[in-house]
């Protein structure tokens, strides 16, 4: 199984700043065949089920914040968050897809 | 709009059963796979079984084979998951999960809000 681990535990920010948070996966999850790094970033606040916010490593979800931006490649990912607003306190998980059984970070708090 | 709804989970007993249901509306669910993820309480996310648009492959986590079985009715747009031999590891919310439009296994767009089980005496 591919083990993800994310740091920080966990983070806090002001409001405005920047937010960066990291993930690494125990082996590479960029598919040579179409070079594309099947990683995900999750946001899941209080009593509510995850959101999904980049896929592809890159690639932002439509409706999500311009503010979040997800970047890396192979075994090294970051989710970051431009300028933090209050409705970005939450969790943020990274998952991976490339291979069964998907596996998901331990998640990073994020508070302000 | 698309919507998931889970039903079916409560308290059941070591060693008991139950079966979960995912209604699906506002989208054409044998287009999709399906997914359940779950949470145990203040814990991180598992991918517990996925399921294809047909049914043809079927994957489960090694903590849930043997004991779950994934299933689907298209025709009634819903989504199921049938628990037995429970234990209380198995405590959590469960989520069903829609596929992503492009087809990619194992990437989930949309969720339902999640039905809790637990596994107690």
């Amino acid at each position: 199984d591919i083990v993800m681990t994310q740091s920080p535990d966990s983070l806090a920010v002001s409001l405005g700043e920047r937010a960066t948070i990291n993930c690494k996966s125990s082996q590479s999850v960029l598919y040579s065949s179409n070079n594309k790094n099947y990683l995900a970033w999750y946001q899941q606040k209080p009593g509510q089920p995850p959101k999904l916010l980049i896929y592809w490593a890159s690639t932002r979800e439509s409706g999500v914040p311009d503010r979040f931006s997800g970047s890396g490649s192979g075994t090294d990912f970051t989710l970051t968050i431009s300028s933090l607003q209050a409705e970005d306190v939450a969790l943020y998980y990274c998952h991976q897809y490339y291979n069964t059984p998907p596996t998901f970070g331990p998640g990073t708090k994020l508070e302000i | 709009e698309v919507q998931l709804v889970e039903s079916g989970g409560g308290l059941v007993q070591p060693g008991g059963s139950l079966r979960l249901s995912c209604a699906a509306s506002g989208f054409i669910f044998s287009s999709n796979s399906m997914t359940w993820v779950r949470q145990a309480p203040g814990k991180g996310l598992e991918w517990v079984s996925s399921i294809s648009r047909s049914s043809d492959t079927i994957n489960y986590a090694d903590s849930v084979t043997g004991r779950f079985t994934i299933s689907r009715d298209n025709a009634k747009n819903t989504l199921y998951l049938q628990m037995n031999s429970l234990r209380a590891e198995d405590t959590a919310i469960y989520y069903c999960a829609r596929h992503h439009d492009s087809s990619t296994w194992n990437l989930w767009e949309y969720w339902g809000q999640g039905t809790l089980v637990t596994v107690s005496s």
